[in-house]
């Protein structure tokens, strides 16, 4: 069965380092995303991301975030100079297409900033 | 007004009961609903997604009032390993890109 795969499973930072999170979504979708979810709190919506750009933000995805697609299979969150609040679980989805379909989820990167 | 609200619960319930969760959606123009499944410091997972006539899925129940702005879920024959939390979505707003979460509704089955 076709899966999302993220990497890291886990990293550990020190504050103010740049981190850079790896997904390879499902190969024949088409909308990529990223939510995190911090312990004990809900999935929040980051950004999405279809035809190489941008759909939408959210107030969380501010400056210090991007996202890239560099080839074909993977896309990217790079955090530029990580904060203690942004310790969280980073989960990568996609979907098929549109915002309607199922979301598939990959099973998330542990970011941990010291 | 939270876009997705949900009873964050827990509902502890012995096995073989019945338990319902409710969800409620302040955008009117959402267009899509489903119910995901998420176990302890895992990704969440489709359960089921929820149509306008209501539709079944072995013991699970889902079913939409669009007039209410509400969603429901309901399992029969509770199971041990029935215990998660559940997540309420919604998406497909005219305009927006994104799918958004409730909080959750965590469910325990007891022995």
């Amino acid at each position: 069965e076709p899966e999302v795969t993220q990497t890291p499973s886990h990293q550990v930072t020190q504050m103010g380092q740049e981190v850079i999170l790896r997904c390879v979504p499902i190969s024949n979708h088409l909308y990529f995303y990223w939510y995190r979810q911090i312990l004990g709190q809900k999935v929040e919506f980051l950004v999405s991301f279809y035809n190489n750009e941008i759909s939408e933000k959210s107030e969380i995805f501010d400056d210090q975030f991007s996202v890239e697609r560099p080839d074909g299979s993977n896309f990217t969150l790079k955090i530029r100079s990580t904060k203690l609040e942004d310790s969280a679980m980073y989960f990568c989805a996609s979907s098929v297409g549109g915002h309607t379909g199922e979301l598939f989820f990959g099973e998330g990167s542990r970011l941990t900033v010291l | 007004r939270k876009e997705v609200e949900q009873d964050p619960g827990p509902f502890n319930v012995p096995e073989g009961a019945t338990v319902a969760f409710n969800c409620t959606y302040s955008n009117s123009a959402s267009q899509s609903f489903f119910w995901y499944r998420q176990d302890c410091r895992k990704e969440p997972k489709l359960l089921m997604s929820v149509y306008s006539s209501g539709n079944e899925d072995g013991r699970f129940t889902a079913q939409l009032n669009r007039a209410s702005q509400y969603i429901s879920l309901l399992i029969r024959d509770s199971k041990l390993s029935d215990s998660a939390t559940y997540l309420c979505v919604t998406s497909g707003t005219s305009g927006t890109y994104k799918y958004i979460f409730g909080t959750g509704t965590r469910l325990k089955v007891l022995a």
